[in-house]
């Protein structure tokens, strides 16, 4: 069964340092996403992407994050300046025009 | 505003009996419902869906009932086995297949031998 990729499985930063987590979504979706999960808490949207571009986006992601695709398979979440509070789960998605979203098994970012 | 939540944030089952996790919804134009469900460590794995014009849907051993009129949302687990132990969100999402999707709080289920 095709999968979304996510590395790395755990990432530890200083606070105030820039932090990319990288996703391979499903090779025939169109629509990608990263959310987010604090410890505890309950999965958070934050941004939707296609067709090269930003389609929707949350509160939460402010001008500290940005997403790319930087090639035919990656789509990257970059964290400019990382803060305490961004330590969290996240998670990369994926869907095609029939559906099929589909969530990878997350990055565990912790900043310290 | 956007809200899906959920009763309880713990459940406890016996192995073998059936499962029952509730989920409350608060926008009356929402169509279209998921339930999650995630392991340790994981992401979120589908479950079964249900959109506004139906009021059940039955998969493997799950059933999602959906009570418009109160807007309510429950997930049944028959003959709950050790492998179900997880948390569960029920979330809803817009009809698009760009739309994102709003999850609840979660229920933990946990299986007791």
């Amino acid at each position: 069964e095709p999968e979304v990729t996510q590395t790395p499985s755990h990432q530890v930063t200083q606070m105030g340092q820039e932090v990319i987590l990288r996703c391979v979504p499903i090779s025939n979706h169109l629509y990608f996403y990263w959310y987010r999960q604090i410890l505890g808490q309950k999965v958070e949207f934050l941004v939707s992407f296609y067709n090269n571009e930003i389609s929707e986006k949350s509160e939460i992601f402010d001008d500290q994050f940005s997403v790319e695709r930087p090639d035919g398979s990656n789509f990257t979440l970059k964290i400019r300046s990382t803060k305490l509070e961004d330590s969290a789960m996240y998670f990369c998605a994926s869907s095609g025009e029939q559906g099929g979203y589909t969530f990878g098994s997350g990055t565990r970012l912790t900043v310290v | 505003g956007e809200s899906v939540g959920l009763h309880l944030p713990t459940l406890s089952v016996q192995e073998g009996d059936n499962s029952i996790i509730n989920c409350a919804y608060s926008n009356s134009a929402s169509d279209y419902f998921i339930w999650y469900k995630q392991e340790s460590g994981k992401g979120p794995q589908f479950i079964i869906d249900i959109r506004s014009n139906m009021d059940k849907r039955q998969g493997q051993r799950v059933t999602v009932l959906l009570n418009k009129t109160v807007k309510h949302l429950s997930l049944q687990i028959a003959a709950t086995q050790p492998g179900d132990s997880a948390v569960y969100f029920c979330a809803e999402k817009g009809y698009s297949s760009a739309s994102k999707i709003i999850f609840g709080s979660g229920t933990r289920l946990s299986i007791r031998p």
